[in-house]
């Protein structure tokens, strides 16, 4: 089974309609993220999360709300989507790592969710 | 602020040839660096990372790839491509940046490989 899983896989909607994508991870981390990929632009972060309490914006936050339900759950909103938004989406995971170095984290990738908003 | 570029938007190989995939990077501090794979209707799987242990990097599947620090760079090479191999590859920066001290990862834009026969 895989570690980080997104549902739906697939999604498509109409402008102005709310909608939400949903993200489970059984890798026991504490930080999960929220990343959009559109076509030539790399991934960039929209939200993360490093426990049940603490949610942070990331550089492309506006029109998007997120919930962290339960270390193993983070989901991302869309409360009035809008046809720029239709992309790729990506939940990711890492681990608060002790151990490791600054900037070492690893981070670890659902297998996406692709929006389109009519 | 850090940046990442790929040079190649598309790389087309021959089977069992090598692959070279460029990537530059800037950073303030001394960053990590890591490369991904995306094949179709997949999510992203690492390749290998950089972490200053050592500035030759071996990966999954033949990859790897040389931190040079003097030239910024962090080409991703295998000496012999196979059909498998075809995918989007992205190197990433990874960088102090977020609020409450996790890694802030910058992404290149991709790099296309095809593979042919």
């Amino acid at each position: 089974d895989a570690d980080v899983t997104q549902t739906p896989r697939n999604r498509i909607t109409k402008t102005g309609k709310r909608i939400m994508l949903e993200c489970s991870q059984t890798k026991g981390h504490d930080r999960m993220y929220w990343y959009r990929q559109d076509p030539g632009l790399g991934l960039r972060l929209i939200y993360y999360s490093f426990d049940v309490k603490d949610i942070n914006k990331g550089e492309i936050s506006d029109g998007y709300s997120v919930s962290r339900q339960a270390q193993a759950k983070f989901s991302l909103s869309l409360e009035s989507a809008i046809p720029n938004q239709t992309a790729l989406y990506f939940c990711a995971t890492s681990d608060r790592d002790g151990t490791s170095g600054l900037f070492q984290e690893t981070q670890y990738f659902g297998p996406g969710t692709r929006l389109l908003v009519l | 602020a850090q940046s990442v570029t790929q040079l190649d938007s598309h790389v087309s190989v021959s089977e069992g040839t090598p692959v070279l995939l460029r990537c530059n990077y800037s950073s303030s501090y001394s960053p990590s660096l890591f490369w991904y794979v995306q094949h179709p209707n997949k999510g992203l799987q690492l390749l290998l990372k950089y972490t200053s242990a050592a500035t030759l990097v071996k990966g999954i599947n033949g990859f790897e790839a040389e931190f040079k620090k003097s030239e910024t760079s962090f080409h991703l090479t295998k000496p012999s491509a196979h059909m498998s191999d075809a995918a989007e590859y992205f190197c990433v920066v990874s960088d102090r940046g977020l609020t409450g001290g996790g890694n802030k990862l910058t992404f290149g834009t991709g790099t296309q490989l095809k593979v042919e026969l």
